[in-house]
C-alpha cells in the first residue's frame, strides 16, 4: 500500500492562479481531510469528506473548493491563490469512527 | 469554539533530563491525539487517548489524559537526541458526525534535545 499520497511536492503559484493539489488514498478509508499548517498555529482543518459525494467545511474554508466523486480521491482546488495561502497542506484519510489519520506527506505551497 | 494551547511552545533539554509538554483545551472532549512531527515530514501519531485517566506509554514517552481538568501531558524520561521533533496534540470535536475525525491541533512545542 502506497498509504497516502500527495501531488506536487512543491509548487510557486502567483496571485490570482489557480490550482489544485492532489491527495490520494489506497487503503478504502472513507474519511478524508485538508488541513493547513502554518508557524506557530498548529494544523487547522480546511474541508472534510465522510465518503464520495460527501464534503463539509472545516475551520478555514474560504478560498477553497473540495469534491469526492470517488473514495480514493480528494482534490483541493485554489480558486484564486493569494499570498494568505502560502503554507503547508496535508491531507489526511482515515476510516470512519476510527481513531487513527494516516497523512500525507505534504505540499508546501507559496503564493508570490 | 475549541481552542487547544501547548505549553512550552519550544522546549530545549539535555540528554538524560525528564521534562513534560502540558496540553490544555476549552471545552469538552474525550478524545485527544499525540502527534511527532520531524522538520519538513508528516505527522506521525503517536497516542490515542479516548477516556479520563488514560495513561499510554510508549518507550520514553507516556501520555496521559484528565477530561475533568482538560488536561493532557506528554512526559519525557531520560531523553535521549532521537526524540527532537515537534509534537502536537490535537482534540476530537465531539460530536463526531458521520465518523468525522475533526481535530483540532495545538500550536506544537518544538523539542530539542542536546547531547
Amino acid at each position: 500500500n502506497a498509504g497516502v499520497t500527495q501531488t506536487p511536492k512543491f509548487q510557486v503559484l502567483k496571485t490570482g492562479q489557480s490550482m489544485t493539489l492532489q491527495c490520494a488514498q489506497d487503503m478504502n478509508h472513507e474519511y478524508m481531510s485538508w488541513y493547513r499548517q502554518d508557524p506557530g498555529m498548529g494544523l487547522r482543518l480546511i474541508h472534510y469528506s465522510v465518503g464520495a459525494g460527501i464534503t463539509d467545511q472545516g475551520e478555514v474554508p474560504n478560498g477553497y473548493n473540495v469534491s469526492r466523486s470517488t473514495t480514493e480521491d480528494f482534490p483541493l482546488r485554489l480558486l484564486s491563490a493569494a499570498p494568505s495561502q502560502t503554507s503547508v497542506y496535508f491531507c489526511a484519510s482515515s476510516y470512519r469512527f476510527s481513531h487513527e489519520q494516516f497523512f500525507g506527506p505534504g505540499t508546501r505551497l507559496t503564493v508570490l | 469554539e475549541l481552542k487547544v494551547e501547548q505549553n512550552p511552545l519550544f522546549l530545549s533539554m539535555q540528554e538524560g533530563k525528564n521534562y513534560t509538554i502540558y496540553c490544555n483545551y476549552s471545552t469538552t472532549s474525550d478524545r485527544l491525539y499525540w502527534y511527532r512531527q520531524d522538520p519538513g515530514k508528516s505527522l506521525e501519531s503517536l497516542f490515542v487517548l479516548l477516556s479520563n485517566g488514560a495513561v499510554k506509554q510508549e518507550g520514553r514517552l507516556m501520555a496521559s489524559l484528565d477530561t475533568k481538568a482538560r488536561l493532557s501531558t506528554l512526559h519525557i524520561t531520560a531523553a535521549v537526541h532521537d526524540l527532537s521533533a515537534t509534537y502536537f496534540c490535537a482534540v476530537g470535536l465531539a460530536p463526531i458526525r458521520q465518523g468525522a475525525q475533526k481535530l483540532v491541533f495545538g500550536q506544537g512545542t518544538r523539542l530539542t534535545i542536546n547531547p
